[in-house]
């Protein structure tokens, strides 16, 4: 089974609009970290946000926040008042204890495109 | 955030020669490196962990004498591509981690795009 599962092969937004990218995750692992990261057209990888299991709220960095649900084991990223530059590979990565929080764990991926 | 180096972005060779990929953690000490393979349109793919000062530890499937991976220490870790093939030919990337917590967070390098004729 997936770790990571990232449903959206593919996202269009208008400029300036909000954008909701999907994340679910599978573990039996009661301490865990989830993060986001952003990989442009030019390869470097990005990190944008991070959410640990025990976090009683949502993380905010700026533009992005990460709606967490812990129950339904979601970790969506929002990119409120999305720009051109945001257009760009996207992924969900999680971190587990029992790799001693070392193994990062990525989904496929989202791509973002953002139009004028 | 901090700062990780990769050298070279790009690299071409001959098939059967060895190429070095170097990544190094600039404004932190890495107590763990990873080394990373991603294919066109696809997620990254772990190939090893390192941790300075020992072994290399590689996933299944991985040809540790292959890849073979150098952590000389706190800033620098090496890959290299032995005796490389156009299957070889993948972006490259490694991540550093400054520490062993929840909360530390791998910080990426740029990538190394291989290509091997």
């Amino acid at each position: 089974a997936q770790k990571i599962t990232q449903t959206q092969p593919g996202m269009f937004v208008q400029e300036k609009e909000a954008v909701t990218l999907d994340c679910t995750y599978d573990t039996s692992d009661p301490s865990y970290g989830l993060f986001w990261y952003k990989q442009p057209s030019s390869g470097e990888m990005i990190f944008l946000i991070y959410q640990g299991s025990y976090d009683q709220q949502n993380a905010t960095e700026g533009r992005y926040s990460l709606n967490f649900q812990k129950a339904r084991k979601s970790a969506n990223l929002v990119i409120s008042a999305s720009q051109l530059g945001d257009s760009a590979m996207y992924f969900c990565a999680m971190r587990e204890a029992r790799t001693g929080y070392s193994t990062l764990t990525f989904g496929k991926g989202t791509m973002l495109l953002v139009s004028p | 955030g901090a700062v990780v180096s990769q050298h070279p972005s790009r690299v071409i060779c001959k098939s059967g020669t060895s190429v070095k990929i170097e990544c190094r953690s600039l404004d932190f000490q890495a107590t763990t490196m990873f080394w990373y393979r991603q294919f066109p349109k696809q997620s990254l793919m772990l190939m090893a962990t390192s941790n300075e000062g020992s072994k290399a530890t590689y996933e299944q499937g991985v040809e540790k004498d292959k890849f073979l991976i150098n952590h000389a220490s706190l800033t620098l870790s090496t890959l290299t591509v032995t005796s490389a093939h156009p299957e070889d030919s993948s972006f490259y990337i490694c991540s550093a981690m400054g520490g062993p917590f929840e909360t530390d967070t791998q910080y990426f390098g740029p990538g190394t795009r291989l290509t091997v004729l």
